[in-house]
Order: structure tokens, then sequence, then C-alpha cells
């Protein structure tokens, strides 16, 4: 069974608005990651956030991570068309090397 | 420095055939995993190496799947014999021995069997 669930499945915005994807997992976690993956490519990682971590902040983007809930919510401020992918959580178990992923959100920036 | 390279980048075979998806991590990687994504569902995991070594091999479907890491570089995995269900993208993904928590992604290879 899967460890995270992404939400929405899909979210289409235009230009210039926010986007929020939220992630849920079931075990206890060492990490959460996002990552992006456009059309056809690999995935790329964007951030990683640790579990006694509850903000983090890179560039555009903003991650929360809510242990007590098992929750975490990714955030892209003022996107861009560039920024249409699909955006996956995953998450890495105390001691593991697996990572885990999710099923992912279709994001779509409409110009 | 050269990114995961996955070969080949589509392969569409018969029910019965044998595929061979190959990865070249980053050089210097010793974490190599593969992972499979169907149809729009979870990028699931199937199998970790750690250098020449299975680490974790738990996600593997069934035995018609075997992965292989020779020499701790390139890692193959074939399907033998393929069936529809095994259609998807295949990912291989390395990490760094110490820096071991981001992964970096080969662009997958898209197997279809017909």
């Amino acid at each position: 069974s899967q460890q995270g669930e992404e939400d929405p499945q899909a979210l289409s915005i235009q230009e210039g608005e926010n986007a929020t994807m939220n992630c849920s997992y079931k075990t206890s976690i060492n990490n959460l990651q996002w990552y992006r993956q456009n059309s056809g490519r690999g995935l790329v990682h964007l951030i990683l956030i640790r579990s006694n971590e509850r903000e983090k902040h890179s560039g555009r983007l903003r991650v929360t991570l809510d242990t007590s809930k098992k929750s975490s919510s990714l955030l892209i401020t003022a996107s861009r068309a560039a920024d249409t992918a699909s955006y996956f959580c995953a998450t890495m178990a105390f001691g593991g090397f697996k990572t885990i992923f999710g099923a992912g959100t279709r994001l779509f920036v409409k110009a | 420095e050269a990114g995961v390279t996955q070969f080949p980048s589509h392969s569409v075979i018969e029910k019965g055939q044998t595929v061979t998806l190959r990865c070249d991590p980053i050089s210097g990687h010793d974490n190599l995993y593969w992972y499979r994504r169907v149809m729009g569902k979870e990028i699931k995991f199937l199998l970790h190496f750690v250098k020449e070594s299975k680490q974790d091999e738990s996600g593997m479907p069934n035995n018609r799947f075997l992965a292989e890491r020779t020499g701790g570089t390139y890692s193959t995995l074939k399907v033998q014999p393929a069936e529809l269900e095994d259609s998807g993208v295949y990912f291989c993904a390395s990490s760094h021995r110490t820096k071991s928590e981001k992964l970096f992604f080969g662009s997958g290879t898209q197997l279809s069997v017909l």
C-alpha cells in the first residue's frame, strides 16, 4: 500500500496564482520530500523537510510538515506556466533507505 | 556531471517476450533504486542496491523480474516472460552513499506489453 497520498489529484490555476498541494502519509517518518516531474522526464528533487522541522522555504516553494496529522503541504507562490508538472511527495522512514512515493498531483498553470 | 541514464526510453514487446532495461547511475553513487509507475498510479518501489548487493527487493512483483548490478556500476532489470500488467514506466534512481536521501532519477523506460 502506498505511503504518501497527494491531494488534489489535479489542479488547474492561472499564472500568478498560488498552488497548494497536500500529502498525507501513514507511518512515522525521518523526512519528507517533494519531487517534480515534467512530462516524459525523470523526477527532480525540490525540497526536503525533516521530521523535527515544521516549515521550510526554497525560492517560491514553501513546505510545511505536521507530524501529528501525518501531513505535509507544498505551496508554490506566483506560479508560472513552467511550473506545469506532476508533483510527488515522498517519505523515508528512520533507519531506512527506501523512499516511498505517492501518486502525485498534476498541476497545470495557464498562461 | 552526467545524470542517471536509462535505456531504452521506450520498448514495445509482445506478451511472453523478454525485455532488459538498463540503468547507468551517476558515477560514484553507491545506492541504486528501481521504481515503476503504472497508469498514473503511485510510483512503486521495486528494489534497492548498495553497490552490487541487493539491500531490499521487497517490491519486486514476482520471479519474472530479475535485477542485477554486476560490479556495482550499471544495473539491468530483466522481465521474462513479460505479461500485460508489466506495462508502465520504469524509473531508475541513484543516490550518494552518505547523502542518500536525495534521489537522482533517470527519464524512465516506457514499457508496453501487447
